[in-house]
């Protein structure tokens, strides 16, 4: 049973495009980040949501939506997609936000997005 | 701006010797640091946790050092083996931060036989 899951794996698109990541985790977690890897393997967060609520939100352009739906899921919707875009990113969930001791996160597979 | 700094060099290491790796960090004082697995292809494994007021933690063949003196976090594998080779990343999570990770840019260890 995969606790993270996130479609597509890949995903070669056209500048301009819209795409969508989906992520699914079974753990039952509060908690659920979207990260970004680049070429360089710099791996860093880009949103995250708590109990369907958006608690981080870095420096992202807007073009990157996220939703979070149910606690469950947390999809990452990118608009007008650039060159600059191509990446892999991650999903993954915490037991929750955090209380100072510390959470184990659990990464999903990633998706590679390649945009041309 | 909180800064993580791993050797970006490869590390080399010949089959059951010790491979240390280090992380160092700038400014703010972490409330507790990870160190991650990833392969090739992958997403990055949780391995261990430590916390500022913890100097020191095991789990089988790893072992992590939190120096918060000199802003040093020490990751040692003994006894190590092929299998072990991948990026070592450590994370940090800043005091007042929730659970909010910085990672560094990781260290790649390949154990040679």
């Amino acid at each position: 049973d995969t606790a993270v899951s996130q479609t597509p794996k890949y995903l070669v698109t056209q500048m301009g495009n819209d795409k969508s990541i989906k992520c699914e985790q079974n753990l039952g977690h509060d908690t659920m980040y979207w990260y970004k890897q680049d070429s360089k393997k710099f791996l860093k967060i880009m949103f995250s949501y708590n109990n369907k609520e958006l608690i981080i939100n870095e420096t992202v352009p807007n073009r990157f939506s996220p939703k979070s739906p149910d606690k469950a899921h947390l999809n990452l919707h990118i608009n007008s997609l650039e060159l600059g875009d191509s990446a892999v990113y991650f999903c993954a969930s915490s037991q929750d936000w955090g209380t100072g001791y510390g959470n184990t996160i659990y990464f999903g597979e990633g998706s590679w997005l390649t945009v041309v | 701006s909180q800064k993580i700094e791993q050797n970006s060099e490869a590390l080399n290491i010949q089959e059951g010797k010790t491979a240390t790796l280090t992380c160092n960090y700038t400014n703010y004082s972490p409330a507790y640091l990870q160190w991650y697995r990833q392969d090739p292809g992958r997403g990055p494994v949780f391995l261990l946790l430590i916390r500022e007021n913890e100097k020191e933690k095991r789990k089988e063949r790893l072992k992590v050092t939190f120096d918060t003196t000199l802003k040093q976090s020490l990751f040692h594998i003994t006894a190590s083996q092929p299998a072990d080779s991948a990026t070592y990343l450590c994370a940090l999570v800043f005091t007042g931060g929730g659970n909010k990770l910085t990672f560094g840019t990781g260290t790649q260890l390949k154990v040679e036989l």
